[in-house]
């Protein structure tokens, strides 16, 4: 399968932003996306982004990817303590049969 | 809005025993995906069918299978339980093949606990 590579951990003070980063191997993903997993629940989706984008925003969520890198990021601004879960990276195939997930970023908020 | 169903939420069984797992997809979505997520880790794919055929397969065990029905709901067989297979297993939907037109929607799994 597909390398994609998170910091395991991250923490922020209450009301700073959050940077989560993300590399990715390959680069025919068409989407690229961000999933948030709360302790002992499911997958929620965040917000994409189409790969021929630089910026997508979305309220406090703003994603940028540079494709040259491969390098896909997920700011959270005015982070909040119900942030604070497991986030995770996510690129398809080039076939759209399924998903590849990086390790996912432990964000722990401060208050 | 509906969302993906999974059922059941928890399951309990003890090795060497079988189980099912099932997920019933957002109406209108045609193809379903199977992840495993073990303790710590990130999910990992086991497989998808697009319009009740296999789509892709990716690191299931032999012990288990899975199908597609009329209905495009999906069940999920495991036999021959072991402790290992103790995991949260994840059912995804999407209207057509996700990461090219759209995403995958997740159900909110189902724990399973090998005893």
């Amino acid at each position: 399968g597909e390398d994609v590579e998170q910091s395991l951990f991250l923490s922020v003070r209450e009301g700073d932003s959050s940077v989560i980063n993300c590399t990715y191997t390959d680069s025919s993903s068409t989407y690229l996306y961000w999933y948030k997993q709360e302790p002992g629940a499911g997958l929620q989706l965040l917000t994409y982004i189409f790969s021929n984008m630089d910026m997508k925003q979305d309220q406090r969520l703003t994603v940028l990817l540079n494709k040259k890198d491969k390098h896909l990021s997920l700011r959270i601004a005015d982070t909040q303590t119900g942030d604070s879960a497991i986030y995770f990276c996510a690129e398809g195939s080039d076939t759209g049969n399924q998903f590849y997930f990086g390790t996912g970023t432990s964000l722990t908020v401060i208050p | 809005a509906a969302g993906v169903i999974q059922s059941p939420r928890h399951l309990i069984k003890e090795k060497r025993e079988t189980a099912t797992l099932k997920c019933y997809p957002i109406p209108r979505h045609d193809t379903v995906y199977w992840y495993q997520q073990g303790p710590g880790q990130d999910p990992q794919f086991l497989i998808s069918f697009y319009e009740k055929m296999q789509s892709d397969k990716g690191s299931i065990p032999d012990r288990f299978s899975a199908q597609q029905f009329s209905d495009y709901h999906s069940e999920l067989n495991m036999s021959s339980l072991e402790l290992g297979d103790s995991a949260l297993y994840f059912c995804a939907s999407s209207l057509g093949l996700a990461g090219t037109t759209d995403t995958q929607y997740f159900g909110p799994g189902t724990r399973l606990t090998v005893l």
